[in-house]
Parts: structure tokens; sequence; C-alpha cells
């Protein structure tokens, strides 16, 4: 089945603890990205990947680092957390094509606490 | 800036009836796409409309584009409870630096009553 999973689901912290949230899709994508989802706020990017080894930075990336070392993993990296990063995480993905943007695939979301 | 901007944030109606949601953006775009989640859960892509397209049809789904005033609208036809859910649209900026980067904006919260 094609899917995007995200681990864990739910994880509670304490500020400057570093954590890593886990992002696999096994549809061969070259694109992916990370999101994070607050009240009021709607979804903001974090960071995305073009391509292996192609990262840049969305919206909110402070405080937040990625690696692409392969195709498939993308994880999202809190070097020292704290508490105004308590949100729910989305990583997505999508084939890459020269067109714009093209349908994102989410995964079932992490939410975090960090106290 | 925020590029996408849905009216209205709420929008509450029976059963069978119809539901429109909108959506602003700032600058110019590529493709328009628009999303559903339910609460709490991750997104579901329901459809894309590309910058040279006017209206796109998918089931009960409509979805109209106006670049010249940098807006859409979702019209969901004979609402179902099951229909209830945030819906949010996304748009990506045209050419050079901004590829990638994909904006969504605050949602509308849809809520059918049976």
């Amino acid at each position: 089945e094609a899917q995007v999973t995200q681990n864990p689901r739910y994880l509670i912290t304490v500020t400057g603890k570093k954590l890593t949230v886990t992002c696999s899709q096994n549809m061969n994508h070259e694109y992916m990205s990370w999101y994070r989802q607050d009240p009021g706020l709607g979804l903001r990017q974090i960071y995305y990947s073009m391509n292996v080894e192609v990262t840049d930075k969305g919206d909110v990336p402070e405080g937040y680092k990625v690696s692409r070392k392969e195709k498939r993993n993308f994880p999202l990296i809190l070097e020292s957390p704290s508490p105004n990063q308590t949100s729910l995480y989305f990583c997505a993905s999508s084939p890459r094509t020269s067109g714009g943007q093209e349908t994102q695939y989410f995964g079932p979301g992490t939410r975090l606490l960090v106290l | 800036s925020q590029q996408g901007e849905e009216d209205p944030q709420a929008l509450s109606i029976q059963e069978g009836e119809n539901a429109t949601m909108n959506c602003s953006y700032k600058t110019s775009i590529n493709n328009l796409q628009w999303y559903r989640q339910n609460s709490g859960r991750g997104l579901v892509h329901l459809i894309l409309i590309r910058s040279n397209e006017r209206e796109k049809h998918s089931g009960r789904l409509r979805v109209t584009l106006d670049t010249s005033k940098k807006s859409s609208s979702l019209l969901i036809t004979a609402s179902r409870a099951a229909d209830t859910a945030s819906y949010f649209c996304a748009t990506d900026g045209a050419g050079g630096t901004s590829y990638g980067k994909l904006t969504f904006g605050q949602g509308t919260i849809l809520t059918v009553h049976p």
C-alpha cells in the first residue's frame, strides 16, 4: 500500500532533549516536506527536499534540522526542543514534475508536547 | 505573507445543501490544490487545478480558478454528514526559487448536520 509513515505518532518530551521524528514513503517520490499545524495558524512549511541531498527552508525553519540521505526517508530533527515547538507535525511527499507542485500525500501526523 | 486564505472560516449547513468555500492568494501560481482534513488527522488531496484551467470537476466537487482575481472556490454539492471536515487550499509559487514551497491557508471548517 502506498503510504507515508511517521514515527512516533505521539511524543512528550522536555525542553532541550534532542529528538527525531522519522518520515518514510514507499512511492519513490522525489519531493518530501515537513509541516507544522497550530490552531489559528493553519499548516506552515518547515523544510522541504526536492531530492536526495537537496533540502531547503520553508516558512518556519528555525529550531529544526532535516536530512535527506535516502530517497524514502526525511527525518525531522529538533536539536533543543522548546515549548513553542509543541505542535502537530505532518510529513508529506509527492512526485516531482516541472509544472509546479503536484498532489501531496500526507502522513498521519505526530503530536509533540514539549514541557 | 499568507498566500492562501480561505473564506468563510466556518460553515454550517444541512445535509443535501451545497457548500461553497473560497480561497484567495497573493502571488502567481502554477497550481492550486484543495485538501480535506478530518479532525487531527492527515490531509487528503481532493483536487488540483492548474493555472491555465478555469474549472475542474471530481464527483460532487467543483473547483473554479480565476487567476485575474487570484481566487478559487470549492463547491461541494449535495453535502453529506461525512463531508464534515476542515478544507484547505494550497498554492505553490510560480517559477524561480519559490518552486517547492507550498503554502496552505488557515482552512474552512465545514459542519454538515444530518
